[in-house]
C-alpha cells in the first residue's frame, strides 16, 4: 500500500518555467491539500480538495493552479515559476466523516526556482 | 484568519529531560487541535484533542488542551535522540475541510 505519492521529489527550474507536481493517493480519501513549508512557517495550504473535480484556494494560492479529474490524483501547476516558490510541497489526503484532521502526508517535492 | 502560534522555536535538550511545547490558537469555529512530528520528511500524526483537560498520551508523550485559554502544551518525558524532531501543532474549523498549522518547535535531543 503505497499511501500517499508525490513525484518528482526534486526538481530545479529556471524563472518563468512552468511544471506541475503529481500527487497520488491509493487509500480512496475525499481530501486532498496541497501545502508549501518553508523554515520557521510550518505548512501553508495553497490548494485543496473535497472530491472529485472539485478544488478550493487556502491560505496562499497566488501563482499556482490544481486540478483533481480523477479522484486518486491531485496536481498542483506552476505556470510562470518565481524564486518565493522556491519551498518543500507536500500534498496529503484525509477521509472525511470523521475528523479531517489525520492528514496523510506525502514525502515532499523540494523546488528551486533559480 | 485562524492563527497558531507555537512556542519556543527551537530547544535544545539532552536525554533523560522533560520537554513542554506550547501552542496557542484562534479560530473561529473551533473543531480539533492536532499535533503532528516531522522528522526527516512527511509529518506524522501524534494526537487529535476536541475536548478540554481531557489528557491524551502515547508513551512518553502527552498532550491537553484549554478550549477555554486557547492553548495546548505536549510534554515528552525521558527524552530519547529519537525525539529529535519538528513538532506540529494544527486547528481544525468546524467546517473540517483544512488544517491551519503552527510554525513548528524544532527539538534537538543531545545524547
Amino acid at each position: 500500500n503505497a499511501g500517499v505519492t508525490q513525484t518528482p521529489k526534486f526538481r530545479v527550474l529556471k524563472t518563468g518555467q512552468s511544471m506541475t507536481l503529481l500527487c497520488a493517493q491509493d487509500m480512496n480519501h475525499e481530501y486532498m491539500y496541497w501545502y508549501r513549508q518553508d523554515p520557521g512557517m510550518g505548512l501553508r495550504l495553497i490548494h485543496y480538495s473535497v472530491g472529485e473535480g472539485t478544488t478550493a484556494k487556502g491560505e496562499v494560492p497566488d501563482g499556482y493552479n490544481v486540478s483533481r479529474l480523477k479522484k486518486q490524483n491531485f496536481l498542483l501547476g506552476l505556470e510562470s515559476a518565481a524564486p518565493s516558490q522556491t519551498s518543500v510541497y507536500f500534498c496529503a489526503s484525509s477521509y472525511p466523516g470523521l475528523s479531517t484532521g489525520e492528514l496523510f502526508f506525502g514525502e515532499g517535492s523540494r523546488l528551486t526556482v533559480l | 484568519e485562524d492563527k497558531v502560534v507555537q512556542s519556543p522555536l527551537s530547544l535544545v535538550v539532552h536525554e533523560g529531560d522533560t520537554v513542554t511545547l506550547n501552542c496557542s490558537y484562534e479560530v473561529t469555529n473551533f473543531r480539533s487541535l492536532l499535533w503532528y512530528k516531522q522528522e526527516k520528511k512527511a509529518p506524522t500524526f501524534l494526537f487529535m484533542l476536541t475536548s478540554s483537560g481531557i489528557e491524551k498520551k502515547s508513551g512518553r508523550l502527552s498532550s491537553i488542551l484549554d478550549k477555554k485559554e486557547l492553548f495546548s502544551i505536549l510534554n515528552i518525558t525521558a527524552t530519547q535522540t529519537g525525539d529529535s524532531a519538528i513538532y506540529l501543532c494544527a486547528v481544525e474549523e468546524a467546517a473540517g475541510n483544512k488544517l491551519t498549522f503552527g510554525g513548528g518547535t524544532r527539538v534537538l535531543v543531545k545524547p
